[in-house]
């Protein structure tokens, strides 16, 4: 069972390029989110869906866009990196918020932008 | 505004007990987590409160008080395998979750 995948791992973009993350889940979770977690501070949530064909802003959503097209994956696209976009992004998957609302969570892509 | 404030660094020693306090400011509240992180990896779930009271699982004990918004996590016979960081997160009214910065939890032997 291989929960939540993240890819790429790993990327090195120049200020202007655009790309996209990929987060696939096989839990059959509703949930998804998109994080971004930089030095000091706490994890920030980018842009969440509740289901397959809806998405919805959170903290930080500015240069980033969303789709949810399939239950099981979530994209978070960049379409013209900054700087400022360098960091680690997480992406999670949680059956509700009414439960426990435990998150699991991929392991990560670090993304540089210079 | 809502905030969450715990330390950013601790040290204890391999197999000594250790207690992680973490205090949040909210409007409303919905639940309180304490997740694992160690370096270079996810978060990784370790409790989950919304009464009052302390729950435990194994090692890891978990306490709230909602009337003074503080929680700790309680860590036993301290491995050094718990050398992460360990990160409290409350919901919010609107289920909405806030992340606190994290506590840097480093083992000595």
């Amino acid at each position: 069972n291989a929960g939540v995948t993240q890819t790429p791992k790993f990327r090195v973009l120049k200020t202007g390029q655009s790309m996209t993350l990929l987060c696939a889940q096989d839990m059959n979770h509703e949930y998804m989110y998109w994080y971004r977690q930089d030095p000091g501070m706490g994890l920030r949530l980018i842009h969440y869906s509740v289901g397959e064909g809806t998405t919805a802003k959170g903290e930080v959503p500015d240069g980033y866009n969303v789709s949810r097209l399939k239950k099981q994956n979530f994209l978070l696209g960049l379409e013209s990196a900054a700087p400022s976009q360098t960091s680690v992004y997480f992406c999670a998957s949680s059956l509700g918020t009414t439960d426990t609302g435990e998150l699991f969570f991929g392991e990560g892509s670090r993304l540089t932008v210079l | 505004g809502q905030n969450i404030d715990q330390p950013t660094e601790m040290t204890a020693t391999e197999g000594a007990i250790v207690q992680i306090n973490c205090t949040y400011q909210t409007s409303g509240f919905n639940g309180l987590f304490w997740y694992q992180q160690h370096a270079g990896e996810a978060p990784t779930f370790l409790s989950y409160n919304v009464l009052d009271g302390l729950e435990e699982k194994g090692r890891f004990s978990s306490f709230l008080s909602r009337s003074k918004g503080y929680s700790y996590l309680l860590l036993k016979e301290l491995q050094m395998k718990d050398s992460a960081s360990y990160l409290c997160v409350f919901m919010d009214s609107n289920y909405q979750l806030i992340w606190g910065a994290g506590t840097k939890l480093i083992i000595k032997p």
